[in-house]
């Protein structure tokens, strides 16, 4: 199992630029999230997925797009970046209800420099 | 005011220290406790997990849980530098629309020199 595969692990962008982070799992969850982490702020919770084609936000979902066509991916799109999303992003999958939903596996996470 | 609220630190001990770490909630509906692991340019990793109140041990890791003063702690018998990390409280609902949902704590930077 590799686990929860994030692409790609740096990334520079421009002001305005567009991109998709990748995601995916091969643990057969159900529960996915995205996170950033910033110094001093900890984790926050951009968006989440309950299961495919099921998504909601989380506290921080302003200016990112998240789907969820397959059970495995869930990729986070930066619709136009802005240097406030210069950033550590992760991804976690858990399993479903009743299973241990909130033990969340993350991945190693994308640097992300926006100039 | 968050919900989780952690004292980022940092935190310098010796080796062998017993260390403690805290965290505070509000949400009364959290029943899962948590606390993860990162590692230096790494992603978080579970450490160890407490359904509701008392205690539990993993060898020199010991959390406790007090739903009544609504306090978390983690504690580290004889540390050690490869303990070096920054830990992360975390906490879930056991019901409700936000199952499955982590809220997580800032994070408290440690390190233990030898």
């Amino acid at each position: 199992n590799a686990g929860v595969t994030q692409t790609p692990k740096f990334q520079v962008l421009k002001t305005g630029q567009s991109m998709t982070l990748q995601c995916a799992q091969d643990m057969n969850h159900e529960y996915m999230s995205w996170y950033r982490q910033d110094p001093g702020m900890g984790l926050r919770l951009i968006h989440y997925s309950v299961g495919a084609g099921i998504t909601d936000q989380g506290e921080v979902p302003n200016g990112y797009n998240v789907s969820r066509s397959t059970t495995e991916d869930f990729p986070l799109r930066l619709l136009s970046a802005a240097p406030s999303q210069t950033s550590v992003y992760f991804c976690a999958s858990s399993y479903g209800p009743g299973q241990g939903s909130f033990i969340q596996y993350f991945g190693a996470g994308t640097r992300l420099s926006v100039l | 005011q968050k919900e989780v609220e952690q004292d980022p630190g940092p935190l310098s001990v010796p080796e062998g220290a017993i260390v403690s770490l805290n965290c505070t909630y509000s949400n009364s509906a959290f029943q899962y406790f948590m606390w993860y692991r990162q590692y230096s340019r790494k992603g978080p990793e579970l450490l160890m997990y407490t359904y509701s109140s008392g205690n539990k041990e993993d060898g020199r890791f010991t959390a406790q849980v007090d739903k009544s003063s609504k306090y978390i702690s983690l504690f580290i018998r004889d540390s050690q530098p490869s303990d070096s990390a920054t830990y992360l409280c975390a906490m879930s609902a056991f019901r409700g629309s936000t199952l499955g949902r982590l809220y997580f704590g800032r994070g408290t930077q440690l390190t233990v020199w030898p």
